[in-house]
């Protein structure tokens, strides 16, 4: 069981915006920056939002990320086709020993 | 440029030993860490660990008693050892590099973040 909650599925058709949620706690979001990357199985991960809510250049602006306490959530607009990938919301977790945790992923399907 | 390699297959009990080769910068560079993250069939990302070329280093604690990171700035490679593997460690293993905001001596750990990752390697945990 991940230490960061997201929702296993989203869906959307072309052109929809969709919002992926993830919650933690007082030792992970509510502290620390939160992350967000795609992942297409045989392929390498992709950041796309750093530092809650910065974009990496190259990643379109279709993608945006915020954080509230200790949640945070991606939202994607103009969905495309393309989009369609697990994501992933992590954060550094200063319990125990300082270490960093990812949410259990988000299967976005397009429809 | 970041480039798994290792063997497919480890039996059970024994060590998964795995490299990644960096291209295109130098593993000594004060502005990263390097470090490893798997995903097993069917499931989400795992964050196994980070090191610095120092030798500065954070692990994940369900792992760390079994994990070894290592950075040999000589060949500009990254090593994970794994020991004690069982089925549970089978997994698409990859290494990344880890930002850290500028130089890290800098920065405090909460800054750093994966910024370019390989495309991984497969390691399957069978007899």
């Amino acid at each position: 069981q991940s230490v960061l909650t997201q929702p296993p599925s989203a869906s959307g058709t072309p052109g929809q915006r969709v919002t992926i949620s993830c919650s933690g706690s007082s030792s992970n979001i509510r502290s620390n920056f939160v992350f967000w990357y795609q992942h297409l199985p045989g392929t390498a991960p992709k950041l796309l939002i750093y530092r809650n809510n910065q974009r990496p250049s190259g990643v379109p602006d279709r993608f945006s990320g915020s954080k509230s306490g200790a949640s945070a959530s991606l939202t994607i607009n103009g969905l495309r086709s393309e989009d369609e990938a697990d994501y992933f919301c992590a954060a550094w977790d200063d319990s125990l020993s300082a270490h960093w945790v990812f949410g259990g992923g988000t299967k976005l399907t397009v429809l | 440029q970041l480039q798994e390699s290792g063997p497919g297959l480890v039996k059970p009990s024994e060590t998964l030993s795995l490299k990644c080769s960096v291209s295109g910068g130098s593993i000594s560079s004060g502005s990263y860490y390097w470090g490893w993250i798997r995903r097993p069939p069917g499931k989400g990302l795992e964050w196994i660990g980070i090191m610095y070329h120092s030798g500065t280093s954070y692990y994940n604690p369900s792992l760390k008693s079994r994990v070894t990171i290592s950075v040999g700035t000589s060949k500009n490679q990254i090593s994970l050892d794994l020991r004690s593997v069982s089925a549970a460690d089978t997994a698409v293993y990859f290494c990344a590099r880890v930002y850290c905001g500028g130089d890290c001596s800098l920065y405090f750990y909460h800054f750093y973040y994966m910024d370019v990752w390989g495309n991984g390697t497969t390691v399957t945990v069978s007899s």
